[in-house]
């Protein structure tokens, strides 16, 4: 089962807009992670942000980190129609390369 | 340098056959972990390789297994397939634990 939430789990914006989701967690963490998944296609990583860093920018993509409020938010700026995807956080387990992933956000940029 | 590459993309199997489906990470990562994608139960961990040694295991029964091979290519197999195991399998691979996964396209399985 899921150990991440995400929020919201759809999100519809119009092209140019910033789209911004959150995702939350319930245990310690070394690192969150975001991926994007177009339909029926593999994940692909976006950005790595480690559990002493408050803030990682990527392009148009800026991720924070609270981790005493155990959360983390992915902001899209200046969205546009290819963004559309699904989003997903994901926590390495502790030993190993498992990862717990979120339910995801999935995110339409209508044209 | 290749991503990484799993084969077949799509697969029908009848319920009661079984199934390899197969990994090749990216040259030089060590690391291999299966997951599977279903609508409703979201993604889920099946097992993770490293150098040839299962890891961790997920809550799977036991007709989900796997392996890796000394090239660090694996594949994972499921016995006595059942209708509810149609899904989107994807494997990733790492370079080393506590970094970031490069997943492949998946494969497609669909139990009739």
């Amino acid at each position: 089962s899921q150990q991440g939430e995400e929020d919201p789990q759809a999100l519809s914006i119009q092209e140019g807009e910033n789209a911004t989701m959150n995702c939350s967690y319930k245990t310690s963490i070394n690192n969150l992670q975001w991926y994007r998944q177009n339909s029926g296609r593999g994940l692909v990583h976006l950005i790595l942000i480690r559990s002493n860093e408050r803030e990682k920018h990527s392009g148009r993509l800026r991720v924070t980190l609270d981790t005493s409020k155990k959360s983390s938010s992915l902001l899209i700026t200046a969205s546009r129609a290819a963004d559309t995807a699904s989003y997903f956080c994901a926590r390495p387990e502790t030993s190993g390369s498992r990862l717990t992933f979120g339910e995801g956000t999935q995110l339409t940029v209508n044209p | 340098k290749a991503g990484v590459t799993q084969t077949p993309r799509y697969l029908i199997k009848t319920r009661g056959q079984q199934v390899t489906l197969s990994c090749s990470p990216i040259s030089g990562h060590r690391s291999v972990s299966w997951y599977q994608q279903t609508p409703g139960q979201g993604l889920q961990f099946l097992f993770e390789y490293f150098s040839e040694t299962q890891r961790n295991k997920g809550n799977f029964p036991g007709r989900f297994s796997g392996r890796q091979f000394s090239n660090s290519r694996s594949e994972m197999n499921v016995s006595t397939l059942e209708l509810g195991d149609s899904a989107l399998y994807l494997c990733a691979s790492s370079p080393w634990w506590d970094t970031e996964a490069f997943f492949g396209q998946g494969t497609r399985l669909t139990v009739v």
